[in-house]
């Protein structure tokens, strides 16, 4: 079954270093998600891309955020500068069509960030 | 600031019980509803996804309806055995690009 995959598991960066999270969608899906849960929290939502761009953003996604589709099957979420409160689980999502139905997103197993 | 209530917090139930959490939303900002089923350490499974008022979903012992007029949606589970133990997380979709996450509802079965 096709499933939606993020690169590392767990990444520990230094404050002030720039990290990029990586995503593969289910190939044929065309909405992409990022979501963040800093631990003890809800889940919150980051940015939706689609047709090669920002749909929707959130106030979370400042300036330091970037999403990216460099190559037509990865999804990228960069942080230039991470910050101490950026330390959270990040989430890649994504969603097909079907029949002009509205679908269901489908999450992958998630990045652990921690900034020291 | 939109914001998804989920009740109650956490629910600890016996083999054999059914049970019934219940998601609340602002009806004005409804375009489409989802549930998830997540369990420590995997990423959220997508149970349902609703958008019209009156939606009944079923799949196995776990079905759920939406009221959007309310603004709210239940989620049932028939029979709960261990093996449904997760946080059941309501998540509304405003618009197609955004989606609003409940805090969940943390489910325990005992054998």
């Amino acid at each position: 079954e096709p499933e939606v995959t993020q690169t590392p598991s767990h990444q520990v960066t230094q404050m002030g270093q720039e990290v990029i999270l990586r995503c593969v969608p289910i190939s044929n899906h065309l909405y992409f998600y990022w979501y963040r849960q800093i631990l003890g929290q809800k889940v919150e939502f980051l940015v939706s891309f689609y047709n090669n761009e920002i749909s929707e953003k959130s106030e979370i996604f400042d300036d330091q955020f970037s999403v990216e589709r460099p190559d037509g099957s990865n999804f990228t979420l960069k942080i230039r500068s991470t910050k101490l409160e950026d330390s959270a689980m990040y989430f890649c999502a994504s969603r097909g069509t079907s029949g002009g139905e509205y679908n269901e997103q489908f999450f992958g197993p998630g990045t652990r960030l921690t900034v020291l | 600031i939109l914001n998804v209530e989920q009740s109650p917090q956490s629910l600890h139930v016996q083999e054999g019980d059914s049970t019934n959490f219940t998601c609340s939303f602002p009806s004005s900002n409804f375009y489409a509803l989802h549930w998830y089923r997540w369990e420590t350490a995997k990423s959220p499974e997508a149970l349902f996804v609703m958008t019209l008022n009156g939606d009944e979903k079923k799949k196995g012992r776990i079905s759920a309806t939406l009221n959007t007029k309310e603004g709210y949606s239940y989620l049932y589970i028939k029979g709960s055995q261990p093996e449904d133990s997760a946080t059941y997380l309501c998540a509304l979709d405003t618009g197609g690009f955004k989606t609003i996450f409940g805090a969940g509802t943390r489910l325990f079965v005992k054998a």
